[in-house]
Order: structure tokens, then sequence, then C-alpha cells
């Protein structure tokens, strides 16, 4: 299969521990990747890897994994984390890049 | 720092062929796919497809028969075309690098490090 499913939309307390999930067969191969986008922005990249972040993302970010299921936790979530999430792979194969049809991230 | 900057028309008729492009500056094009992401309004990342130093491609099989992706290394540029469009290609349009890695578990990963800052693309009689 070539999707990831993820939740359309998810909301947390500022401050608050939140985890946006991803499904699909190909993380059973593949560690799941994440982005933030926030509106009229280019995504950035936030998660990579098994847990890793790029220079610059806060440690509140983290990722984990298990059998056909990613998750991104954000703990202590800031208004400033407020955006749509999306995470990506390649597909089981291979030859194929798949993203998640997005999380909308609400802090309130 | 890798940036990447991309250009080409934002306003096309119906029927007429999209043509995009990207330009890498300050580091390497060898070693990565370079890929083609669209985002129609409102709607969430759509992958069209990549190509690497080599000129080898891969495309997404939805848009497979329309879509053509090619390479100039030496200018550090790759291109997208589009052709036969409609009202449903509507979308920001983004380039990125991209590259997947094997870990020691034999586990992949893939990730887009660095992106364009997107090209607003209008399809309209």
């Amino acid at each position: 299969s070539s999707e990831l499913t993820q939740d359309p939309a998810v909301s947390v307390a500022l401050g608050q521990t939140v985890r946006i999930t991803c499904q699909g067969d190909s993380l059973r191969t593949y560690y799941a990747t994440w982005y933030q986008q926030k509106p009229g922005q280019a995504p950035v990249l936030v998660i990579y890897g098994k847990n890793n972040r790029p220079s610059g993302i806060p440690d509140r970010f983290s990722g984990s994994s298990s059998g056909n299921t990613a998750s991104l936790t954000i703990t202590g979530a800031q208004a400033e984390d407020e955006a749509d999430y999306y995470c990506n792979s390649r597909d089981s194969s291979g030859n194929h890049v798949v993203f998640g049809g997005g999380t909308k991230l609400t802090v309130l | 720092q890798v940036q990447l900057q991309q250009w080409g028309a934002g306003l096309l008729k119906p029927s007429e062929t999209l043509s995009l492009t990207c330009a890498v500056y300050g580091g390497s094009f060898s070693g990565y796919y370079w890929s083609w992401i669209r985002q129609p309004p409102g709607k969430g990342l759509e992958w069209i497809g990549e190509i690497n130093d080599s000129g080898s491609t891969n495309y997404n099989s939805s848009l497979k028969s329309r879509v053509t992706i090619s390479v100039d290394t030496s200018k550090n540029q790759f291109s997208l075309k589009l052709s036969s469009v409609t009202a449903a290609d509507t979308a920001v349009y983004y380039c990125a690098r991209g590259r997947t890695v094997t870990t020691l578990n034999y586990y992949y990963y893939y990730y887009m490090d660095v992106w364009g800052k997107g090209t607003t693309v209008t399809v309209s009689s």
C-alpha cells in the first residue's frame, strides 16, 4: 500500500502534551518523517529517522514508531506550534514518495 | 547553506503545459533525489515526482502520463513539465531536496530537508 493515514485535526491545551499519529504499511520498514507547515509557508522538516531533529527544531518535538504507526509528540505545546503537520515516507516498493493527508493542530 | 530558488509561469489556460524550474545554490547536486510537490488550495501535499543527478526519475502514478522531470547538472537545476493542465492542477508547487538513508537495523528513512518557497500556479480560461 502507498497510503499514509493521519487524523484530520487534533487540539491541545497550551503547555500540554499532544501526539499526532500516522499509519501505513510502509512504516513497517520506513521511519516516518514529519513536517510542520504554517499558513502561506513551505513545509519545514521537524523529525526524521528514528527520532532526529534538524538544527533549530525545539526538543519538545519527538518521534516514535511501533509496527505500522508512527507518532509525533509535542511535549509542552506552545502557541507557535499551531500548524498543519504531515508525515512522509517512501512507499513499500521504495519507488514513490507518499505523504499523509495532514493533521491540523490547534493549541487552545 | 543550501537554497532552492524556483520560478515559472503562474497563470495558464486549460490544455497548456506547466513549466517550472528549480535552481540549487550552495550545495552539491549529487547524492540526492530532487522532488516536485504540489498543494492545491486548502488541501494537503501531493508528491509529483523526483530525479537524481544521473537523470533517473520516479513519478506519481496518477500523474505519470503528463509529467516530465529533467535535470541540467551543469546549471544545478531541475525542471518540471506537466502537460494538458486543467483547473485541478491549480496549486502551489514546491521543489525540494530529498534523501533516503538505510539504518543499521535495516530500517530506512526518507526526508526532504530543503524546500523552495513555492510557486502559485493557477489554471483558468
